[in-house]
């Protein structure tokens, strides 16, 4: 069965580092998300990815996020210089089509980031 | 102000009773509305959606919705062990049509 993969599954680093999260969606799909998870606390949207462009984003996601599908399977969020408060988990997901047209997200395992 | 709002619980019941969770939503424009379940240090998984006033049923899980109170509701029917999980309700809000995950209700289904 397709699944979305994400690496790492742990990414340890110092404050003001550079990170990126690899996410592969499920091939067909044709929407792309990011949301993050601080422990113990409510799932947050970051922003949504489609044909090469952010359809929608959140307040979280600033000016220190970025997000790029490099070439025809990877996904990948940027983080340019993580603070402390970064540290949660990172969820990708993919959908065949939009939000807008109701279509189930599928979630990846997530990347745990830990920010020092 | 809260956006949506759920019973963070713990809600314990009897392996084989019915579960009931609930959730409430502040905005007028959601039109559709879903329930992830999510285990301990994993991902959310989609279980139900739901798009029109009255109650859809999948299986054990009948999800039901009145739009006009703002309420939204999952009942899990024959409770096993294995539903015990974070129950994220998660109606899109501002019209975004993108899912804003309440803070989750925890189940736990005792043998």
């Amino acid at each position: 069965e397709p699944e979305v993969t994400q690496t790492p599954s742990h990414q340890v680093t110092q404050m003001g580092q550079e990170v990126i999260l690899r996410c592969v969606p499920i091939s067909n799909h044709l929407y792309f998300y990011w949301y993050r998870q601080i422990l113990g606390q409510k799932v947050e949207f970051l922003v949504s990815f489609y044909n090469n462009e952010i359809s929608e984003k959140s307040e979280i996601f600033d000016d220190q996020f970025s997000v790029e599908r490099p070439d025809g399977s990877n996904f990948t969020l940027k983080i340019r210089s993580t603070k402390l408060e970064d540290s949660a988990m990172y969820f990708c997901a993919s959908s065949e089509g939009g939000a807008r047209t109701y279509n189930e997200q599928f979630f990846g395992p997530g990347t745990r980031l830990t920010v020092l | 102000q809260k956006e949506v709002e759920q019973n963070s619980g713990p809600l314990s019941v009897p392996e084989g009773a019915i579960a009931s969770l609930n959730c409430t939503y502040s905005d007028r424009v959601s039109q559709s509305f879903f329930w992830y379940r999510q285990y301990s240090g994993k991902s959310p998984e989609l279980i139900m959606s739901i798009y029109s006033n009255g109650d859809k049923e999948d299986g054990r899980f009948t999800a039901q919705l009145n739009k006009a109170s703002q309420y939204v509701s999952l009942l899990i029917r024959d409770s096993q062990p294995s539903d015990s999980a974070t129950y994220l309700c998660a109606p899109p809000l501002g019209g975004s049509y993108i899912p804003t995950f309440g803070r989750g209700t925890s189940l736990i289904v005792h043998p």
